[in-house]
């Protein structure tokens, strides 16, 4: 079935430093990925969406140059957080889904990145 | 916008039994899909079920079922002879023919032995 890899699993940077997360899918191409945020005990949020070649489409209130999204290949997409505040401390999802329309029509999610900033 | 609704925070059931988890949503699309998902404490995202709106047919997954009511905007998802390993977040989910995904605030589940 699809695989979605997600890497680093856990992070701890230093407050204004940046971090990046990847994003890839292992065994299918994906055309869209997401990026979704998750506070603890809460729902996930989604951030942006990107798009294979193109510019992300970030959700109202997320901060496009602080979360810069890029989605050079078909199979990664990744995801800065620069210059990180503890704020930003939070639970990183991303999710694929297909490209070629196989498989189920919800996405595989990535195993999530827990960023603390200290 | 489309909006998901879990109104049930926390849901407890006896080992063996079984419990329905409650979902709404708004939307003016006709044309959509809903998900339920499972999130262990390793907070993998699994895929529980899915229906397609377009479907009158309930979609079921072994221990899993769904009551999908397409005039009430209502999803609920029944999990019969529930297991320990059942014990999880559980998210409700739409998606339109943007493919966007919106979630529901979760439901906790916990199963006791």
């Amino acid at each position: 079935g699809a695989v979605v890899s997600q890497h680093p699993s856990r992070v701890i940077c230093k407050s204004g430093t940046s971090v990046k997360i990847e994003c890839r899918s292992l065994d299918f191409q994906a055309t869209t990925m997401f990026w979704y945020r998750q506070f603890p005990k809460q729902s996930l949020m989604l951030m942006a969406t990107s798009n294979e070649g193109s510019k992300a489409t970030y959700e109202q209130g997320v901060e496009k140059d602080k979360f810069l999204i890029n989605h050079a290949s078909l199979t990664l997409s990744t995801l800065t957080v620069t210059s990180a505040h503890p704020e930003d401390s939070s639970f990183y999802i991303c999710s694929a889904r297909d490209g070629t329309g196989r498989g189920t029509y919800g996405y595989t999610f990535g195993s999530g990145t827990r960023l603390t900033v200290v | 916008a489309q909006t998901v609704t879990q109104s049930q925070p926390e849901m407890s059931v006896q080992e063996a039994e079984t419990v329905t988890l409650s979902c709404t949503y708004d939307t003016s699309e006709s044309n959509y899909y809903l998900f339920w998902y499972k999130q262990p404490p390793s907070r993998q995202m699994i895929l529980v079920i899915r229906q397609e709106a377009y479907k009158q047919q309930n979609a079921t997954e072994n221990r899993f079922s769904v009551n999908f009511q397409k005039a009430a905007k209502s999803f609920s998802l029944k999990i019969s002879d529930s297991q320990l390993g059942d014990t999880a977040m559980y998210f409700c989910a739409f998606m339109n023919n943007n493919n966007d995904m919106r979630f529901g605030a979760g439901t906790r589940l916990t199963v006791k032995p």
